[in-house]
């Protein structure tokens, strides 16, 4: 049963290029969530898509945005790309059908975006 | 605002030595909360977990209660081993269908042999 699945493992951009980071669900997952996890911190929350549309969303500029597919799969694009978008990209997948708030998340092992 | 405060680290102990991190967070209503653990160049992994006050979740000797009165949930092991050595993040989360989820700023753990 494979987990979250995210592409790539590691990025290098520079400032003012765009990115697309890209996330499988774990199987039977139909929720997705990004964060993002700057050296030395916790995971910032993104936003969260389900049934391909966005639910919530944190505190982030309209650079950032998603989407999510029919098969549950997601994508997080970053816009004019700053020095300060250097993380790591988390993506965690969770059941809303099933109980939902009872449904711990998933997290995959994450995109290292490098912006020079 | 919902927002999560945990020890800075990083914490340093002997094998076998007793592990408390403290986590206390500031919410309304009624959170879940979690405690998840990161091990170099991976994503996290759920430890434990917590869905309503005086509930103690465990896992692989870990323990953590949920404290309403304090609004903590301190991570407790009695004896911690090498393999134990990671970065440790307690999180709540809020939200009736839709859940967010709040990390604290994460705590190293580095334990000698």
């Amino acid at each position: 049963d494979a987990g979250v699945t995210q592409s790539p493992t590691h990025l290098i951009k520079t400032r003012g290029q765009q990115v697309t980071l890209r996330c499988s669900p774990k199987s039977g997952h139909d929720t997705v969530s990004w964060y993002q996890q700057a050296l030395g911190q916790g995971p910032q929350f993104i936003f969260q898509y389900y049934e391909e549309e966005e639910r919530q969303r944190g505190n982030f500029p309209d650079r950032f945005s998603g989407h999510q597919f029919p098969n549950y799969s997601s994508e997080l694009n970053v816009n004019a790309l700053l020095l300060g978008d250097s993380a790591l990209y988390l993506c965690a997948s969770s059941n809303q059908g099933t109980g939902g708030n009872n449904q711990p998340q998933h997290f995959g092992d994450g995109t290292r975006l490098s912006i020079l | 605002g919902n927002s999560v405060t945990q020890m800075e680290g990083p914490v340093t102990l002997s094998e076998e030595a007793f592990l408390t991190i403290n986590c206390t967070y500031t919410a309304t209503g009624y959170p879940s909360l979690f405690w998840y653990v990161q091990y170099p160049g991976e994503g996290l992994q759920l430890l434990l977990k917590a869905t309503k006050a005086d509930d103690k979740g465990s896992n692989k000797g870990f323990e953590a209660t949920y404290r309403k009165e304090t609004t903590s949930f301190h991570l407790e092991k009695g004896s911690v081993q090498v393999s134990d050595s990671a970065v440790y993040f307690c999180a709540l989360r809020k939200g009736n269908n839709f859940n967010k989820f709040y990390f604290g700023s994460g705590t190293k753990l580095n334990v000698k042999p």
